[in-house]
């Protein structure tokens, strides 16, 4: 069963444009809610993370937008640019829990 | 820096072959994990283990099974590799919340 849903799919913005990847989840125990960045030939790395008594993260050009009654997270890329281009994840875990679920992968194009 | 590191980037494999993907990593973490990427689905978790020779199944177990006798090694096997078994391994390994990710290893069975 899908426990976090991401969308969408693939994205395509143009350079200086902004990039909007959604997720949303059902269990609502999780507690930790992050973002990984994949470039092709590399495994994911940690882009940003946030917990649920925030309703939002910014971290440079990142920012994560947290609806916890909706049970949306969201990441949002300013100024996208052409080395921005990868695959997103999101996910979410909680405590004491080894479990993280993650969401099916965004792959984004900014084309230049 | 934490370094998760696979035995493999690529690898090509026979039907019914026994296969052993290995991860090592070297910040002294708790957890590893081996999941398994495919196109629109994600990372799907095969296993994980909380600590030395310690294991638990994730989602997708069946015709894997795992290893850990070190702390810094975990193990995947694949008994007898079959063609749906194709697909990007990835390892990973945490102390807490934030998982550490592999490279990967891209497994070609045929």
């Amino acid at each position: 069963q899908q426990q976090v849903k991401q969308s969408p799919q693939s994205l395509i913005v143009q350079k200086g444009g902004i990039s909007i990847i959604n997720c949303a989840y059902e269990n609502t125990a999780f507690d930790y809610f992050p973002w990984y960045q994949q470039f092709p030939g590399k495994g994911p790395a940690l882009l940003i993370a946030i917990r649920p008594d925030v309703s939002e993260k910014k971290e440079g050009r990142f920012t994560i937008s947290f609806n916890k009654s909706a049970k949306q997270f969201s990441l949002h890329i300013m100024d996208s640019q052409p080395g921005d281009s990868a695959t997103y994840f999101c996910a979410a875990s909680r405590r004491g829990n080894n479990d993280m679920r993650f969401g099916a992968g965004t792959r984004l194009t900014v084309k230049p | 820096d934490v370094k998760v590191t696979q035995s493999s980037r690529y690898l090509v494999k026979r039907t019914g072959e026994k296969v052993f993907l290995e991860c090592v990593q070297d910040m002294d973490h708790e957890n590893m994990f081996w999941y398994r990427q495919d196109p629109g689905l994600g990372l799907r978790l095969i296993y994980f283990s909380y600590d030395v020779k310690m294991k638990e199944k994730g989602d997708i177990p069946e015709g894997y099974s795992v290893s850990r006798e070190k702390k810094e090694r975990f193990s995947l096997i694949l008994e007898s590799a079959s063609t749906n078994q194709t697909s990007m391994y990835l390892c990973a390994s945490s102390y807490s919340y934030e998982q550490y990710f592999g490279p990967g290893t891209r497994l070609t069975v045929t």
